[in-house]
């Protein structure tokens, strides 16, 4: 699937829950990014990684958790302080330094 | 950090015209350009990209051109196709010490009609 997996393609979290997105990549593109995608207003930058152990604050972080214990693996925890009803969250990585991104097919969270 | 606009929000062409979309960026340190399409319920991919030391790529029917003083760049799509509707995303870079992020300008509906 393009080598960048995310899974699930529909998750469903109950109010107070936290719930976690993985994505997954087989391009070893040291470079990995979460971004949740808003009607209306584009990509935003939630956490990205460069290196494995390593990861940045984006714009958006607020209510949002990352790991990157493995290269492949760039996880994201959504905690129960992400009020949004419903998101399409969206992975990325990267092969160099100013590059393009390859981007994974998604995540659509909706709060139930 | 880097702050990205894209016009309009939404265009409708008619089939054969020609398609313009406007970015412009505000950090003059950002160096590289890429444009995305995404198709309804799909991901973003990767059309056509430009870097800062080139004014003008083309690649078929589309093309990008980059404005450093005005800190502007746009995509040209011309002879406009119904499978070129889409929404499409413009982004600009710069390396940082934390390493290097795309921004994106808020989208562009394209339709374009039979």
């Amino acid at each position: 699937d393009g080598g960048i997996t995310q899974s699930p393609k529909y998750l469903f979290r109950k109010e107070g829950q936290n719930v976690t997105l993985s994505c997954e990549q087989n391009l070893n593109h040291d470079a990995m990014y979460w971004y949740r995608q808003d009607p209306g207003q584009g990509l935003r930058l939630i956490y990205y990684s460069q290196i494995v152990n390593d990861f940045q604050k984006g714009d958006i972080a607020e209510g949002y958790s990352v790991s990157r214990e493995k290269k492949e693996s760039f996880p994201l925890t959504v905690t129960s302080a992400q009020k949004n009803p419903t998101d399409f969250y969206l992975c990325a990585s990267m092969a160099g330094q100013g590059d393009g991104y390859t981007f994974g097919s998604g995540t659509r969270l909706t709060v139930v | 950090g880097e702050n990205v606009e894209q016009h309009p929000s939404t265009l409708s062409v008619q089939e054969g015209d020609s398609a313009v979309i406007k970015c412009t960026y505000s950090d003059s340190a950002s160096n590289y350009f890429p444009w995305y399409k995404q198709e309804l319920g799909k991901r973003p991919q990767l059309i056509i990209d430009i870097r800062s030391n080139v004014g003008e790529k083309k690649d078929q029917r589309i093309a990008v051109t980059l404005n450093k003083t005005a800190k502007h760049f746009s995509l040209h799509i011309t002879e406009t196709q119904p499978e070129d509707s889409a929404v499409y995303f413009c982004a600009a870079s710069m390396i940082e010490t934390s390493g290097s992020r795309l921004t994106f300008g808020e989208g562009t509906q394209l339709t374009v009609n039979p």
